[in-house]
């Protein structure tokens, strides 16, 4: 099966600086990776997501890229701030049509943005 | 966007008692929800599949007989832990894909199982 890697396992950044949080996976037929933000006690929110036909997607102050030569995938967040604090998690899954694949998760990564 | 709930959001049972948790796509209709577990501090783990109509998808190690699930329509899907345990104790997190032409899944707000 797929195995999604994640790294850090925790970052910390001064407010107003950028962070970037990285993901490899091993299943080359992947095609869908989303990153989730979850708050403590929360469920996990979509931020952004990428299809493995496009290489870069932005949103405000976040964007992702995807290398699928490389298989790995990575969130920047620009001009942090602390309300960007929580937990992040890359996920991979191998969609058909519109069957839905399961979701593969990274182990997560604790950003904290400081004030 | 799409909002999936959960009822209940916490619950306190006795060992060895079932405890149901239900899982509502409220503005949409959900082809397949999923269901996991998340112990703190760590990362979701899949627990099993759900398609409306047919029998659930189990991941390995997931005792099928324990953790019963019902995906009675394509709004509602339901989790059973029967018999629980201590060790059972965690979050619960449904989500549900909306329909068939997006690849998003959307959480619910998860339910918090303590077993005493």
């Amino acid at each position: 099966g797929e195995n999604v890697e994640q790294h850090p396992s925790t970052l910390s950044v001064q407010e107003g600086d950028s962070a970037v949080i990285k993901c490899t996976y091993s299943d080359s037929a992947s095609n869908y990776f989303p990153w989730y933000k979850q708050e403590l006690g929360k469920r996990p929110q979509l931020i952004i997501d990428i299809r493995s036909n496009v290489g870069e997607k932005k949103d405000q102050r976040i964007a992702v890229t995807l290398n699928k030569t490389a298989k790995h995938f990575s969130l920047h967040i620009t001009e942090t701030q602390p309300e960007d604090s929580a937990v992040y998690f890359c996920a991979a899954s191998k969609n058909r049509g519109s069957t839905l694949g399961r979701l593969y998760f990274g182990r997560g990564t604790q950003l904290t943005v400081w004030p | 966007g799409a909002v999936v709930s959960q009822h209940p959001s916490r619950v306190i049972c006795k060992s060895g008692t079932s405890v149901k948790i239900e899982c509502r796509s409220l503005d949409f209709q959900a082809t397949t929800m999923f269901w996991y577990r998340q112990f703190p501090k760590q990362s979701l783990m899949l627990m099993a599949t759900s398609n409306e109509g047919s029998k659930a998808t189990y991941e390995q190690g997931v005792e099928k007989d324990k953790f019963l699930i019902n995906h009675a329509s394509l709004t509602l899907s339901t989790l059973t832990v029967t018999s629980a345990h201590p060790e059972d104790s965690s979050f619960y997190i449904c989500s549900a894909q909306r329909g068939t032409e997006r690849y998003e899944q959307y959480f619910g707000p998860g339910t918090r199982l303590t077993v005493t």
